[in-house]
């Protein structure tokens, strides 16, 4: 019964690949984040969609897509994957309310 | 701009010494504060929060964190940690706004010797 769950939890691909990381999330939250961890852990919000709509786009490169098929899930799909993006992304939910954010166990993204 | 700064980047102590960690934020209106814990490989985990009231908040595992309105921060601290404690800690502020978006700071990696 995890309440964030994110897969896959390790990615390991190739420069130029297509991939895709999935996060669903069960507690009934209407708003769902991503973040990417860089190497010095540093957090960075790139997308928020409250009620599958998108209302956070922070400065992230067009490769990155968002999907939001409904409220229990955010998928982010990265095309023509880059090193630099090689990082720990986390997905997050919460409720627009509570303002409290949970989050996913992260997927550890390597690009090689 | 809104910003969340943390000056401890990296903190070691020995067991049973008391923790005190910054953090402060630049925007004067309304916000909600956090603080999350991230253990080694692991993912973020809530330790306490601020929304209103009390302005001394407690948390889990002993941690408590004071906000300080006039000196925009939120500092979080421990009477005595224990080699468990090891783990990267992040200050995180909601600001007012309909965004509802959670801005964190850089992290403050503690490390406990036994």
């Amino acid at each position: 019964d995890t309440a964030v769950s994110q897969t896959p939890k390790y990615l390991v691909t190739q420069m130029g690949n297509d991939k895709s990381i999935k996060c669903e999330q069960n507690l009934g939250h209407d708003t769902m984040y991503w973040y990417k961890q860089d190497s010095k852990k540093f957090l960075k919000i790139m997308f928020s969609y409250n009620n599958k709509e998108l209302i956070i786009n922070e400065t992230v490169p067009n490769r990155f897509s968002p999907k939001s098929p409904d409220k229990a899930h955010l998928n982010l799909h990265i095309n023509s994957l880059e090193l630099g993006d090689s990082a720990v992304y986390f997905c997050a939910s919460s409720q627009l309310s509570s303002r409290e954010a949970f989050f996913g166990q992260g997927t550890r993204l390597t690009v090689v | 701009a809104q910003s969340v700064s943390q000056h401890n980047h990296h903190v070691i102590l020995s067991e049973a010494a008391s923790l005190e960690l910054g953090c402060n934020y630049s925007y004067g209106g309304t916000v909600n504060l956090f603080w999350y814990v991230q253990y080694p490989g692991q993912h973020l985990q809530l330790l306490l929060k601020y929304f209103s009231g009390d302005p001394l908040v407690k948390g889990i595992k002993g941690f408590e964190a004071e906000f300080i309105k006039s000196k925009f921060s939120f500092n979080l601290r421990k009477p005595s940690v224990q080699w468990s404690d090891t783990a990267e800690y992040f200050c995180a502020v909601k600001f007012g706004g309909a965004t509802n978006k959670l801005i964190f700071g850089t992290g403050t990696l503690l490390a406990v010797q036994p």
